[in-house]
């Protein structure tokens, strides 16, 4: 069965700090999917990982397949940057997804 | 292209009532899928679908739960009866294999109350 470790749970940071949240997934897991879920619910795809970096704005996502490990960096980081951040597991192609618990982010003022 | 649609946006109904949750996905997007989030269990995937044919559905909870894709443009989500533990947000999201950039798009899901 695919699984997907987030950490951490809630971060509070101060506008401007870099922020990373990190992400673990199991065998099976093929490519990696960064998701950002605003107060308002709606969920949209940041980003769809199977190997190396991807960078959009001040979002950064690396993979490291080897370790199984993922993370998410936003640099400069500014209050309409809180929400919550979800990692999530695909198999490959355009299969279900497996999501990690999401990362609770508010960045203060 | 409007996104993914989803309708009602919120239902409030009565255990035991039937419940129909409706998508029209993106058009092109050849893939669909159905998401429930609760504050518990958080996202998990219910079904989804290819060219309008059900491929994974083992994340359906029972017998209760039913989905369908008569078509390219429309699946439906269907509880029959509901429970008040069904009460969740019901996700739809779609996409279209290409390459390494299958991203999903999700709709703005449906918040499902059962009193």
């Amino acid at each position: 069965k695919n699984e997907v470790e987030q950490s951490p749970q809630n971060l509070t940071a101060q506008e401007g700090e870099f922020i990373t949240i990190n992400c673990s997934y199991s065998v099976g897991i093929s490519a990696l999917h960064w998701l950002q879920q605003h107060p308002g619910g709606g969920i949209v795809s940041l980003f769809m990982l199977s190997s190396g970096k991807k960078k959009h704005g001040r979002l950064i996502a690396t993979i490291n397949i080897q370790e199984k490990h993922s993370s998410l960096h936003i640099t400069a980081s500014h209050p309409r940057d809180s929400a919550v951040y979800i990692c999530a597991g695909s198999g490959g192609g355009a299969d279900g997804l497996t999501f990690g618990k999401g990362t609770h982010l508010i960045i203060q003022p | 292209d409007a996104g993914v649609i989803q309708s009602p946006r919120h239902e409030v109904t009565e255990m035991g009532q039937e419940v129909t949750l409706r998508c029209k996905p993106i058009s092109g997007h050849d893939y669909l899928f159905w998401y429930r989030q609760t504050m518990m269990r958080g996202l998990e995937l219910l079904i989804y679908f290819n060219n309008n044919v059900p491929i994974d559905d083992s994340g359906m909870p029972e017998d209760r739960f039913s989905a369908k894709m008569p078509n390219a443009s429309f699946s439906t989500l269907k509880i029959q009866p509901s429970e008040p533990r069904d009460s969740a947000v019901y996700f739809c999201a779609s996409t279209a294999l290409a390459g390494d950039t299958d991203t999903q798009y999700f709709g703005p899901g449906t918040r499902l109350t059962v009193l």
